[in-house]
């Protein structure tokens, strides 16, 4: 009764490549989140989706596509891979968008681009 | 923008000694503020919050929190800390709605 998932836990791609990160979260929550933890720990928004539209798209390349079909799912498609988008990506959710709502985060995927 | 800073980055304790993590922000007004706790190979679980009212926050696991806004400061702290509180650390503010903004973190090593 995992409450946010994420698939794959671990990926590991070529330079170039195109891949995606599915995230899905069974507490009924509204909201929706990316998050990048880079190799320092530093955790930064990408984007956050509000009952299936998209509230938050921070300076992100293009290149990162979130797709939210239902307010369960939001997935991440990473085209042509770079080098810098190692990291690991976390997924989150919340009741809504007031700034009192707690996220909910899960367990991360470690994208590893040779 | 609404900033916030952990000066530690990395803090060692011996298991049973008091623990104090400091978190420092840039926020106008009263801010909400939150402690979250990342350990190893996990996501990030809620410790505490703070939103308004008593300035002494209750969390999980033994954790309090005490917002000092003439400080500008929420600094975390536990009285005994155990093994199992090893782990990453962060502070983090909102920043607009639920655009969270956090700190860099503080890496908890529990000696034993």
């Amino acid at each position: 009764d995992t409450a946010v998932s994420q698939t794959p836990k671990y990926l590991v791609t070529q330079m170039g490549n195109d891949k995606s990160i599915k995230c899905e979260q069974n507490l009924g929550h509204d909201t929706m989140y990316w998050y990048k933890q880079d190799s320092k720990k530093f955790l930064k928004i990408m984007f956050s989706y509000n009952n299936k539209e998209l509230i938050i798209n921070e300076t992100v390349p293009n290149r990162f596509s979130p797709k939210s079909p239902d307010k369960a799912h939001l997935n991440l498609h990473i085209n042509s891979l770079e080098l810098g988008d190692s990291a690991v990506y976390f997924c989150a959710s919340s009741q809504g968008l007031a700034a009192t709502d707690t996220q909910y985060f899960g367990p991360g995927t470690r994208l590893t681009v040779l | 923008a609404q900033s916030v800073t952990q000066p530690d980055i990395h803090i060692t304790v011996s298991e049973g000694a008091s623990l104090e993590l400091r978190c420092n922000y840039s926020y106008g007004a009263t801010p909400y503020l939150f402690w979250y706790v990342q350990s190893p190979g996990q996501g990030l679980q809620l410790l505490l919050k703070y939103f308004s009212g008593d300035t002494l926050v209750q969390g999980i696991k033994g954790f309090e929190a005490e917002f000092k806004r003439s400080q500008s400061s929420f600094n975390l702290r536990k009285p005994s800390v155990h093994w199992s509180d090893a782990a990453e650390y962060f502070c983090a503010v909102p920043s607009g709605g639920q655009n969270f903004v956090f700190g860099p973190g503080t890496r908890l090593s529990v000696l034993p």
